[in-house]
């Protein structure tokens, strides 16, 4: 069974640039997380979809960010433009039905904004 | 602010010995998780305990919540070099459309 998938892995970017992050959760899931996670804050929710619709966006730092769940298969988040401070491992979690499940986390995504 | 806090931030021990962790929340849970993290890798879960249990185990892992204490914690018997990885502990509302919320981690580090 394929886990939850991310891409890039790692990306590498200057400031000011749009820097746009993927993931593929788990087939038959109905929950999708993005989590951000520094040294300095911890573990973060950024946004949490269930059914493809965002229900808690409250994390999501600023305008810069956004996060998009266009199918069940499917989702997006993105920074425009991308700051140094954005620089953090990027995490997509999904769960079976709610956000209260056990969650299953990708490999992440390592961004460094310059 | 987290609802999840752990205590130890850092924990080292020997090879055999047993490590304990513990967590401390502030409001109502529906459940606790444990999730391990490799350094570079995403988290996994390890158990779940519902608020209307008292211990849980699975192989060398125990879990215990006092819910009138807000608190849980988890042990590993028997630790292993492979145990090494930070811990987190993670607390689901019982009320609300709320997700988990995961608190800071214990890093453990198993010398062989």
């Amino acid at each position: 069974d394929a886990g939850v998938i991310q891409s890039p892995r790692h990306e590498v970017t200057e400031m000011g640039q749009e820097v746009t992050l993927r993931c593929k959760p788990i087939s038959g899931h109905n929950s999708l997380f993005w989590y951000r996670q520094t040294m300095m804050r911890g573990l973060e929710l950024l946004i949490y979809f269930n059914n493809n619709v965002p229900i808690d966006d409250s994390g999501m730092p600023e305008d810069r960010f956004s996060a998009k769940m266009p199918n069940a298969s499917f989702s997006t988040l993105k920074i425009q433009p991308s700051e140094p401070r954005d620089s953090a491992v990027y995490f997509c979690a999904s769960s079976l039905r709610q956000g209260t499940d056990t969650q299953y986390f990708g490999p992440g995504t390592r961004l460094t904004v310059l | 602010s987290q609802q999840g806090e752990e205590d130890p931030q850092a924990l080292s021990i020997q090879e055999g010995e047993n490590a304990t962790m513990n967590c401390s929340y502030k409001t109502s849970i529906n459940n606790l998780q444990w999730y391990r993290q490799n350094s570079g890798r995403g988290l996994v879960h390890l158990i779940l305990i519902r608020s209307n249990e008292r211990e849980k185990h699975s192989g060398r892992l125990r879990v215990t919540l006092d819910t009138s204490k807000k608190s849980s914690s988890l042990l590993i018997t028997a630790s292993r070099a492979a145990d090494t990885a930070s811990y987190f502990c993670a607390t689901a509302p019982d009320t609300g459309r709320r997700a988990l919320t995961f608190g800071s981690g214990t890093r453990l580090q198993v010398q062989p």
